[in-house]
């Protein structure tokens, strides 16, 4: 079975441009969740997507944020980059049902730079 | 305080010893308690998950909860040079839902020949 897929790997952006990242759950996952990872504050959490509907939403500015399509597909967009936003975003599937629902499989990541 | 502890490290251990990594939290009604393995440069790998109160072993890991201490451990028996990592401790909230993961900073570990 095919992991948890995010496009692009990378990606090189200047102050206030916007960003739009995506992630591919694993197949028959329904849950999508997002975090940002930096070395000062380490991993943290964004939002979860389930059944194309945000569920959680942690504590980012409403720059950040993102949806989910029927296939369970996720985007996540950021509005008006700052060089702070520069990070390794990171997507995780979990099934959300049935088995262990509560388990996050993380993708790759994308690594975002802001110039 | 901050929700999830833990040291990090390094934490050196030599190969074929075992590797007691901890973690805490604040939170006392979380529920759910993971272990991740993240190599530098890479995204993590999800190790263990535990839910109740005691032991669960899978491998060479064994994962140990004490939800009165809020306390949860990582033992890697044997340990190997290709365990040279970051762990993470991962928690989920009381009030945040299943799926928010709060995480520790890291423990770095060393595995030297």
């Amino acid at each position: 079975k095919a992991g948890v897929t995010q496009t692009p790997r990378y990606l090189i952006k200047t102050r206030g441009q916007q960003v739009t990242l995506s992630c591919s759950p694993i197949s028959g996952h329904r849950s999508v969740s997002w975090y940002q990872q930096t070395p000062g504050q380490g991993l943290q959490f964004l939002f979860e997507y389930f059944s194309e509907t945000q569920r959680n939403k942690g504590n980012f500015p409403g720059r950040f944020s993102g949806r989910q399509f029927s296939n369970s597909r996720s985007e996540m967009n950021v509005s008006t980059l700052e060089l702070g936003d520069s990070a390794l975003y990171l997507c995780a599937s979990s099934l959300a049902e049935g088995g262990d629902p509560y388990e996050q499989y993380f993708g790759p990541g994308t690594r975002l730079t802001v110039t | 305080q901050k929700e999830v502890e833990q040291n990090s490290g390094p934490l050196s251990v030599p190969e074929g010893a075992i590797a007691s990594l901890n973690c805490t939290y604040s939170d006392r009604g979380s529920q759910s308690f993971f272990w991740y393995r993240q190599y530098s440069g890479k995204s993590p790998e999800l190790i263990m998950s535990i839910y109740s109160n005691g032991d669960k072993e899978d491998g060479r890991f064994t994962a140990q909860l004490n939800k009165a201490s809020q306390y949860v451990s990582l033992l890697i028996r044997d340990s190997q040079p290709s365990d040279s990592a970051t762990y993470l401790c991962a928690v989920t909230p009381f009030s945040g839902g299943y799926n928010k993961l709060i995480f520790g900073a890291g423990t770095r570990l060393a595995v030297h020949p």
